[in-house]
């Protein structure tokens, strides 16, 4: 069966420090991956996809990047983080033909 | 752009009540809709995926049903349980390639009362 895994689970940073949160799936091969950002008093935003390795498409200009440096492994990355940053930080992943998307944990990241 | 809704925001009821969630979508061009259940400080667990050819996807005491001529879709929860506590989200799809880019509503956080 398929498992995606996320971590750190719980981060604090303080403002202007970098930051690098890993999502790995197992148990397929050549996933759509996804990072979303969940903020208080906002929805599921969508923040990068990916389809295949070295491909990211971003939604949002912002603060963060990310990278797909093999198959099943999905990096998001800041090299100076804002307090805007603070929120809870879900990778997902799914195949195609219409598959349901499923997401990790969650990783809560707090910027002090 | 599509806009999703969800209504009512939050709901309470009593154990074993039967309830009805709402969701409504602006563009009614989609592939499927999905509804999720996130427990407070966790991930989102899938549901029910339901394809824009099916009016109805059942798992367990939960149905799902999906009129996208009036962009709406509905979850169905039979026998409620305090366990079925939770926020419940709906998403669509927006398409680009193989990639399946989702737009959620707001959520439903639901609580039910032993």
């Amino acid at each position: 069966s398929q498992t995606i895994h996320q971590w750190p689970a719980t981060l604090v940073q303080p403002v202007g420090s970098p930051l690098s949160l890993e999502c790995t799936v197992e148990g397929t091969s050549n996933p759509n991956l996804y990072w979303y950002r969940q903020a208080a008093g906002r929805g599921l935003q969508l923040l990068f996809y990916s389809v295949g390795i070295g491909q990211i498409s971003s939604e949002v200009p912002q603060n963060l990047s990310a990278s797909r440096p093999q198959d099943r492994q999905f990096i998001l990355s800041s090299k100076k983080l804002l307090l805007s940053d603070s929120g809870f930080y879900l990778c997902a992943w799914d195949r195609e033909g219409g598959q349901p998307q499923h997401f990790g944990d969650g990783t809560r990241l707090s910027i002090l | 752009k599509q806009e999703v809704t969800q209504i009512p925001a939050a709901l309470s009821v009593p154990e074993g009540e039967n309830l009805v969630l709402n969701c409504s979508f602006t563009d009614s061009a989609i592939y499927n809709l999905q509804w999720f259940r996130q427990d407070p400080g966790k991930g989102l667990t899938s549901l029910l995926l339901i394809q824009s050819s099916q009016r109805e996807q059942t798992s367990g005491r939960l149905n799902a049903s999906l009129d996208k001529s009036s962009g709406r879709s509905t979850l169905y929860i039979a026998a409620s349980q305090p366990g079925d506590s939770a926020t419940y989200l709906c998403a669509v799809p927006i398409s680009s390639g193989s990639a399946r880019q989702l737009t959620f509503g707001s959520g439903t956080q639901l609580t039910v009362l032993p």
